[in-house]
């Protein structure tokens, strides 16, 4: 069945630098990948998405990129600030609007 | 809109006790998720709805989890009976059906605790 790998499950930077996190998919007929942020005891929402017709997206100091052929794509944050720390999660979206989550990544940023 | 809105926030219940998780999604939209969530398997969906109808329950773990959406404005996930292997926060999102996938709005979630 489909699945997403997400990788790192955890994650810890000095504040300043640059955060990836990456992911691969299984099911080829998936054409949306967003990307959602979970502070602790919060729900999670929606920080940016990218769509298969495109191969790379930028949002201030996110970033997404997109690999169709390798089937994996990445979230890039730079110049990290402490606000930054949250648990992170990579979706792909198959036809009939089913969303598959990865496992998600904790994100820890430094001050 | 009040967005998703879940009740209730918090349930903790003895095992053996039946469980009812409500949910109301945003009006307008017609597709509905219900992801279970625990620190060692993420965000795990179990069960979506389109206009009412269940699309795909694979991800419901056994028989005991069953849900249901009577109307465009509501729906259960009930466990019977509930283990403590069941505790996690619950999560209900809903969606615009556009024709494409799009964002997924999701509820305040359900602290469940099965003792």
């Amino acid at each position: 069945g489909e699945n997403v790998e997400q990788h790192p499950s955890t994650l810890s930077v000095q504040e300043g630098d640059s955060a990836v996190i990456k992911c691969t998919y299984s099911d080829s007929a998936s054409n949306y990948f967003p990307w959602y942020k979970q502070e602790l005891g919060k729900r999670p929402q929606l920080i940016i998405d990218i769509r298969s017709n495109v191969g790379e997206k930028k949002d201030q100091r996110i970033a997404v990129t997109l690999n169709k052929t390798a089937k994996h794509f990445s979230l890039h944050i730079t110049e990290t600030q402490p606000e930054d720390s949250a648990v992170y999660f990579c979706a792909a979206g198959t036809g009939g609007f089913k969303t598959i989550f990865g496992a998600g990544t904790r994100l820890f940023v430094k001050a | 809109d009040a967005g998703v809105i879940q009740s209730p926030r918090h349930e903790v219940t003895e095992m053996g006790q039946e469980v009812t998780l409500r949910c109301k999604p945003i009006s307008g939209h017609n597709s509905l998720f219900w992801y279970r969530q625990t620190m060692m398997r993420g965000l795990e969906l179990l069960i979506y709805f389109n206009n009412n109808v269940p699309i795909d329950d694979s991800g419901m773990p056994e028989d005991r989890f069953s849900a249901k959406m009577p109307n465009a404005s509501f729906s259960t996930l009930k466990i019977q009976p509930s283990e403590p292997r069941d505790s996690a926060v619950y999560f209900c999102a809903s969606t615009p059906t556009t024709g494409v996938n799009t964002e997924a709005f999701f509820g305040q979630g359900t602290r469940l605790t099965v003792v």
